[in-house]
C-alpha cells in the first residue's frame, strides 16, 4: 500500500520565477492538505482540497494556489517566488468527513529553496 | 481559534531515562489532539492521537499521552528512552468532529538522546 507520495524531493528556485509542487495521496484517501514548514517552525497551514475543490485556507497570499485532480492527486503552485518561500512543503492526505481515521497522513515532502 | 503552546524547544535525556515532551492547547471548541514525530529529512509520523474517546492515548513506539481538560494539556511520555527516539516532536490541534479540519501544529520539541 503506497503511502503519500510527493515530486520533486528538492528543488532550486530564483525569486520571481513560480514552482509547481506534486502530490499523491495514500490510496483509498480523497482529501489532499498543504503545509509548509519554514526551518526550525512546526508546519503551517495553506489549504485543502477535496472533490477537486478549496475547502478550507489558511493565512497565505493567493500567490499561493491549488489543484486537485479527479484521481484526488495534487498540486501545488506557488507565483512570484520570495526568499521567504523557502521551505519543506509537505503534503498530508485523509478522508473525507465521513471517515472513520481521524488522521492526516504526510509525505515526505518537497525542500524548496529560493534564490 | 486554536494554538499549541510545546514548552521547551530542546530536551535532552539519558538512554534509559523518562522522556517527558509537554503541550498545552487552547481551543473553543472541543479538540483532537495528536503528537507527530519527524526524523531528519522525512515527513511526520503519527505516534498518537486523542480523539475524545480514553484521556489516557498510547501509541506507537512505547509512546503515551494524557489529555488533561482541566490544564488545557497534553503531556507525552515514554518511560525509558532509546537512543531512536532521537528526532523532533510536535503537538497539533484540530477541531473535533473528522479528519478534514486542518491541523494546527505547535514549533516543536527537539528530543536528544544521549548515551
Amino acid at each position: 500500500d503506497a503511502g503519500v507520495t510527493q515530486s520533486p524531493t528538492h528543488l532550486i528556485k530564483t525569486r520571481g520565477q513560480q514552482v509547481t509542487l506534486r502530490c499523491s495521496p495514500k490510496s483509498g484517501h480523497d482529501t489532499v492538505s498543504w503545509y509548509q514548514q519554514a526551518l526550525g517552525q512546526g508546519p503551517q497551514f495553506i489549504f485543502q482540497y477535496y472533490e477537486e475543490e478549496e475547502r478550507q485556507r489558511g493565512n497565505f497570499p493567493d500567490r499561493f494556489s491549488g489543484h486537485q485532480f479527479p484521481n484526488y492527486s495534487s498540486e501545488l503552485n506557488v507565483n512570484a517566488l520570495l526568499l521567504g518561500d523557502s521551505a519543506l512543503y509537505l503534503c498530508a492526505s485523509s478522508l473525507a468527513p465521513t471517515g472513520s481515521s481521524y488522521e492526516q497522513y504526510f509525505g515526505p515532502g518537497t525542500r524548496l529553496t529560493v534564490t | 481559534a486554536q494554538s499549541v503552546t510545546q514548552l521547551g524547544s530542546h530536551v535532552s535525556v539519558s538512554e534509559g531515562a523518562l522522556v517527558l515532551l509537554r503541550c498545552n492547547y487552547s481551543s473553543s471548541v472541543p479538540p483532537y489532539l495528536f503528537w507527530y514525530v519527524q526524523y531528519p529529512n522525512q515527513g511526520l509520523q503519527l505516534l498518537l492521537k486523542y480523539t475524545s474517546a480514553a484521556t489516557l492515548v498510547k501509541g506507537i513506539n512505547g509512546f503515551e499521552a494524557e489529555f488533561k481538560k482541566s490544564e488545557t494539556s497534553f503531556h507525552l511520555t515514554k518511560p525509558s528512552a532509546h537512543m531512536s527516539d532521537a528526532a523532533e516532536y510536535f503537538c497539533a490541534v484540530s477541531k473535533s468532529g473528522g479528519s478534514n479540519y486542518k491541523l494546527t501544529f505547535g514549533k516543536g520539541t527537539l528530543l536528544t538522546v544521549n548515551p
